[in-house]
C-alpha cells in the first residue's frame, strides 16, 4: 500500500514569518511528485510537478525542493501572508503506476493559517 | 487559463435517487478527466479515470454500476451516483488534464473543479 505523510497536520503562524512543511512518500518507484493548494470552498490549484531527486522549484515566495531517495520533499513560504492560508496537499506517483491511469496518491495535507 | 467548472456545488437527495455531477472544462479540450471522492478528515480517492469516447477506468473497490461515468465530449464528464444512499454522502471533486505531447501525463498538473457536497438522506 502506497502512502504520502504530511507534517505537521495544521499550522498557524503570523504575518511575515516563514514557514515550512514536509510530505513524505515511497522511496522506491518514484516517478513523480505534485504540489497543491486548496484555499477553502475554491479549487485546488497546482504549485509544482517535481520529477528529478535534488529538483528545487520556486513561485513567487514559494518554493520546494525534492529528495527522492530519502522519499521527502519540503514546501517554504518566505515571509507568509494572510492570503497563504490554505491547505497544502501533496500527491505522488509511483513508477510501479505510472502508464497505467496516472494515478496520484494523496497526503491529507498541512492546513496553513497566517494570522495578519 | 485552465478553468474547470463543477455543477452543482451541494445537494442534497433522497435515499434512492439518483445525482448527477457535471464536470466542465471552459477553457480548454481535456482528453482526460478524473473523478475523486473525499470523505471526512481522509485523502482524495480517485474513483475513476475517463477518456473522452471511451469507457472510464475504476479504482479498485468502486462500483461502475453505481458510479456511472459519461466522457462524451472534450470538454464535459458527468458524474452519476445511482441509487444513492446515505453512505455516499460525501464530497466529490473532478479534475482534467490538458493534452500535451507527452505520453506520461504524471508530468502534467490536474486543473480541478470546486467539487460538490452530496449529502444522501
Amino acid at each position: 500500500i502506497l502512502n504520502v505523510e504530511q507534517s505537521p497536520q495544521s499550522l498557524h503562524v503570523q504575518e511575515g514569518d516563514s514557514t515550512n512543511f514536509t510530505c513524505s512518500f515511497p522511496s522506491s518507484n518514484f516517478y513523480a511528485l505534485h504540489w497543491y493548494r486548496w484555499e477553502t470552498a475554491k479549487s485546488p490549484e497546482a504549485l509544482f510537478v517535481m520529477t528529478l531527486n535534488g529538483d528545487e522549484k520556486k513561485k513567487g515566495r514559494i518554493s520546494a525542493t525534492l529528495n527522492t531517495k530519502e522519499g521527502y520533499s519540503y514546501l517554504y513560504i518566505k515571509g507568509s501572508q494572510p492570503e497563504d492560508s490554505a491547505t497544502y496537499l501533496c500527491a505522488f506517483i509511483s513508477l510501479a503506476r505510472a502508464g497505467n491511469n496516472r494515478k496520484l496518491i494523496w497526503g491529507l495535507g498541512t492546513s496553513l493559517a497566517v494570522n495578519p | 487559463g485552465a478553468v474547470v467548472s463543477q455543477h452543482p456545488s451541494w445537494v442534497i437527495c433522497k435515499s434512492g435517487t439518483s445525482v448527477k455531477i457535471e464536470c466542465r472544462s471552459l477553457d480548454f479540450q481535456a482528453t482526460t478527466m478524473f473523478w475523486y471522492r473525499q470523505f471526512p478528515k481522509q485523502s482524495l480517492m480517485l474513483m475513476a479515470t475517463s477518456n473522452e469516447g471511451s469507457k472510464a477506468t475504476y479504482e479498485q473497490g468502486v462500483e461502475k454500476d453505481k458510479f456511472l461515468i459519461n466522457h462524451a465530449s472534450l470538454t464535459l464528464s458527468t458524474l452519476t451516483v445511482t441509487s444513492a444512499h446515505p453512505e455516499d454522502s460525501s464530497f466529490y471533486i473532478c479534475s482534467a488534464s490538458k493534452p500535451s505531447g507527452r505520453w506520461y501525463f504524471a508530468y502534467n498538473e490536474q486543473f480541478f473543479g470546486p467539487g460538490t457536497r452530496l449529502t444522501v438522506l
